[in-house]
């Protein structure tokens, strides 16, 4: 079953406590992105890679960092976590015209 | 840079009748994707219909049917015979052609309600 993973589902942690959330797909597809989604203002991409060790900002890529070192798995990393990136975060790859997301991670920074 | 406006943050529809759902968009290209995206309560983003920019007939899917206009920049969802099963968040998305740069870009959303 062709699918996109992510854990954790549910995160509740503190300030500064460094944090990566992870993102696998097995359908081999070359593009993965992070978004977060907030209350009135929709999905917003964090960061996007189009392939192995190719990745680039989204529109909201403060605070975050990613990494591509294999096809399949796409991590968000926060460093230093803040309240403000408190959010339901979605990992998503793309195949010609659609996206296919994972079940998403709501993350609480306290 | 393009944005896609959904102006109604809420809409309730009574059950078996027909909901039109708008969304706008903004952009300089000629070619490009449009997309309804639903998110249930369980959170998973699942796509409800797409429309290709050089399409100039409607495209449709079972209950769910979309109005495109090009020149408006305007793509709204209709959803018939609504069912509770339909009460969801809406996104509606834009997607440039080229694979270069940000891909999707969503609007905020419009919740949906289904009253029985």
């Amino acid at each position: 079953e062709a699918q996109v993973t992510q854990n954790p589902r549910y995160l509740i942690t503190v300030t500064g406590k460094k944090l990566t959330v992870t993102c696998s797909q097995n359908m081999n597809h070359e593009y993965m992105s992070w978004y977060r989604q907030d209350p009135g203002l929709g999905l917003r991409q964090i960061y996007y890679s189009m392939n192995v060790e190719v990745t680039d900002k989204g529109d909201v890529p403060e605070g975050y960092k990613v990494s591509r070192k294999e096809k399949r798995n796409f991590p968000l990393i926060l460093e230093s976590p803040s309240p403000n990136q408190t959010s339901l975060y979605f990992c998503a790859t793309l195949a010609i015209n659609e996206q296919f997301f994972g079940p998403g991670t709501r993350l609480t920074v306290l | 840079a393009q944005t896609v406006t959904q102006s109604q943050p809420e809409m309730s529809v009574q059950e078996a009748e027909t909901v039109t759902l708008s969304c706008t968009y903004d952009t300089s290209e000629s070619d490009y994707y449009l997309f309804w995206y639903k998110q249930p309560p369980s959170r998973q983003m699942i796509l409800v219909i797409r429309q290709e920019a050089y399409k100039q007939q409607n495209a449709t899917e079972n209950r769910f049917s979309v109005n495109f206009q090009k020149a408006a920049k305007s793509f709204s969802l209709k959803i018939s015979d609504s069912q509770l099963g339909d009460a969801a968040m809406y996104f509606c998305a834009y997607r440039r052609l080229d694979n270069y740069g940000q891909n999707f870009v969503f609007g905020p959303g419009t919740r949906l309600s289904v009253l029985p």
